[in-house]
């Protein structure tokens, strides 16, 4: 979805650099997510922020760190990247009713050597 | 662990034929969502079920909401190569989102 955008589309670094993944959106959401999807597992919560002043760890938030910048903006960081973080990184936005839809960006692939 | 599991991870079908996927969790969920992603895409929202034993339809596509609201299925009559991609299930419990492992879907012209 257009609305949704991440930044970079694709990246590849090497163990032990920090990186960042940036999110931005357009649909006006409070809530943004951050995923990672991983063959066989599918998307894994890595964290969630239901405003600018919340943000919460998801289901595999160890080695990541997240920013609310803004309503709009929400970036991952890896402060020390290792190969096992190699995978696609989506970030979402939903409204704020229980069970909203979840609009995806394009995705992010990193791929740690 | 993860919450809400899929089955089969992977379905490869002629097409024409019928698929299913199928959705269960650990807990009981207050709705279930379901999303497909093409090949090198993203995921995309198909539609939400709220009720107990709910069940609804797309075109060729049919989706239930279990009874305990513990399980749910996509059914896709006669495929065609447009369906191919990866479908998610997704529930809500609390305010966590839980996505399921997916199953890919190929068929086979």
């Amino acid at each position: 979805d257009a609305d949704v955008t991440q930044t970079p589309r694709n990246r590849i670094t090497k163990t032990g650099k920090r990186i960042m993944l940036e999110c931005s959106q357009t649909k006006g959401h409070d809530r943004m997510y951050w995923y990672r999807q991983d063959p066989g597992l599918g998307l894994r919560l890595i964290y969630y922020s239901f405003d600018v002043k919340d943000i919460n760890k998801g289901e595999i938030s160890d080695g990541y760190s997240v920013s609310r910048q803004a309503q709009a903006k929400f970036s991952l960081s890896l402060e020390s990247a290792i190969p096992n973080q190699t995978a696609l990184y989506f970030c979402a936005t939903s409204g704020t009713g229980r069970g909203e839809t979840q609009y995806f960006g394009p995705g992010t692939r990193l791929l740690v050597l | 662990g993860q919450q809400v599991m899929q089955i089969p991870q992977y379905q490869h079908v002629q097409e024409g034929e019928d698929f299913t996927t199928y959705c269960n969790s650990s807990t009981t969920l207050s709705n279930i969502q379901w999303y497909k992603q093409r090949p090198g895409g993203h995921p995309v929202f198909l539609i939400q079920l709220v009720k107990s034993g709910e069940v609804k339809k797309q075109k060729r596509l049919t989706f239930q909401f279990g009874e305990a609201k513990k399980n749910s299925s996509l059914h896709i009559t006669a495929t065609q190569t447009t369906d191919v991609g990866t479908y998610f299930c997704a529930g809500t419990t609390g305010n966590q989102f839980y996505f399921g492992t997916g199953t890919s879907l190929t068929v086979i012209p």
